[in-house]
């Protein structure tokens, strides 16, 4: 029974390129969720989504951010002209609808 | 805005030593308390407290949550180099939104 899939489990960018990070919720679940944790701090929460539908986006950047979980395929989690400050470890967690959350291994981003 | 504070931030054991882990919190629309476990890659889930004062236990592992007060507190006995870990609190409030705290780096040295 497989977890919570993140793709990938690196990525590098240079400043100004587009990076594309994939979750895969465990099967079954219908709730995405996406938390950053920058190096030495905990993890912040970014945005909470449904199947097709972003149901609280709160806590991402209004500009360069994107998130979306389609009917079919992974939630993508979208970053446009990538920042030295976008390097962090993008963490997504699924569940049923209710706690608790199960979480990926991340993507860790780095921006050179 | 939602607060959780963790203490200490780092603790230093020995094998065999028991710990205590604190977590408070102030937070709006409180459903639950989670525990999680962090190991270099994914949060690991531990426990979910809803009730005051009704110990959850796993092993060697117990927390209590006291929603009067607002705080947690995670324990853990007989530690292992293997418990070596950050360990995460984290208050659920509406739409199972997860707060985390910065975590509790515990290392324990054989």
């Amino acid at each position: 029974n497989a977890g919570v899939m993140q793709n990938p489990r690196h990525l590098v960018r240079r400043r100004g390129q587009e990076a594309r990070l994939r979750c895969s919720p465990v099967k079954g679940h219908s709730h995405v969720y996406w938390y950053r944790q920058l190096p030495e701090e905990g993890l912040k929460f970014m945005v909470y989504l449904q199947k097709e539908n972003i149901i609280d986006e709160s806590g991402m950047p209004k500009e360069r951010f994107s998130a979306e979980f389609p009917k079919e395929g992974p939630s993508i989690l979208r970053i446009q002209q990538v920042v030295r400050g976008d390097s962090a470890a993008y963490f997504c967690a699924s569940s049923p609808g209710k706690a608790p959350l199960h979480f990926g291994n991340g993507t860790r981003l780095t921006v050179t | 805005e939602d607060k959780v504070v963790q203490s200490p931030l780092s603790l230093v054991v020995h094998e065999g030593d028991t710990v205590t882990l604190n977590c408070s919190y102030e937070v709006t629309n409180f459903r639950s308390l989670l525990w999680y476990k962090q190991e270099k890659k994914a949060p690991t889930f531990l426990f979910m407290l809803t009730s005051s004062g009704i110990e959850k236990k796993s092993g060697r592992l117990s927390s209590i949550l006291d929603k009067k007060e607002l705080f947690s507190i995670l324990n853990i006995t007989a530690t292992q180099t293997g418990d070596s870990a950050v360990y995460l609190c984290a208050p659920e409030t509406s739409g199972s939104r997860l707060t985390f705290g910065e975590g509790t780096q515990l290392t324990v040295n054989p």
